[in-house]
């Protein structure tokens, strides 16, 4: 079964508006957890790395202003896209690292972000 | 140049064929190494963890050589189900400690009757 569910795992929206999308693992305490961008035929692109209790850190170019992560806690973080815009459409992925494992992250389903 | 790089494809083969897909990677502090498969509006779901002295999973076997910084993936015996993109996958130590994985954009495989 599945070990990270995301929520939703579609969503359209108008411009401007702001979506929350959830990651949750299932199984096990992720004290890390990541979120990726892909593009129609283009590869994951990793946005940012999801701490548990700390400041999410991103990668360059992501704006972490556009891009609030949020990890409360050991089994849930949150990606809020704010504004979003047309261009922000995608496929998000979140995936959480499994501590008893070597360098092991299970991935979410997917949520697939339009703006209209 | 890209950090991992993948033919693109598509690879259309015939059901039973044997087909080879390769990768390289430029990082070579890279610590370990991964090839998913994704289907369709899937997300990424790991097929098998690449080691140096080569590792077999069933009709599916991976080589890695760390010299010339190359994976490989060979599938043998193609079925119709193994049609997909399968992604190269690098994983190395950030300066903070952290692990990050780099995705390559991925090979198609399409296996037809």
């Amino acid at each position: 079964g599945a070990v990270v569910s995301q929520h939703p795992s579609r969503v359209i929206c108008k411009s401007g508006t702001s979506v929350k999308i959830e990651c949750r693992s299932l199984d096990f305490q992720a004290t890390t957890m990541f979120w990726y961008r892909q593009f129609p035929k283009q590869s994951l692109m990793l946005m940012a790395t999801s701490n548990e209790g700390s400041k999410a850190t991103y990668e360059q170019g992501v704006e972490k202003d556009k891009f609030l992560i949020n990890h409360a806690s050991l089994t849930l973080s949150t990606l809020t896209v704010t504004s979003a815009h047309p261009e922000d459409s995608s496929f998000y992925i979140c995936s959480a690292r499994d501590p008893r494992g070597v360098d092991t992250q299970y991935f979410g389903p997917g949520t697939r972000l339009t703006v209209l | 140049r890209k950090e991992v790089e993948q033919d693109p494809g598509p690879f259309n083969v015939p059901e039973g064929a044997t087909v080879a897909f390769n990768c390289t990677y430029s990082n070579s502090a890279s610590q370990s190494f991964f090839w998913y498969r994704q289907d369709c509006r899937k997300e990424p779901k790991l097929l098998m963890s690449v080691y140096s002295s080569g590792n077999e999973d069933g009709r599916f076997t991976a080589q890695l050589n760390r010299a010339s910084q190359y994976i490989s993936l060979l599938i043998r015996d193609s079925k119709l189900s193994d049609s997909a993109t399968y992604l190269c996958v690098v994983n190395f130590r950030s300066g903070g400690g952290g692990n990050k994985l780099t995705f390559g954009t991925g090979t198609q495989l399409k296996v037809e009757l």
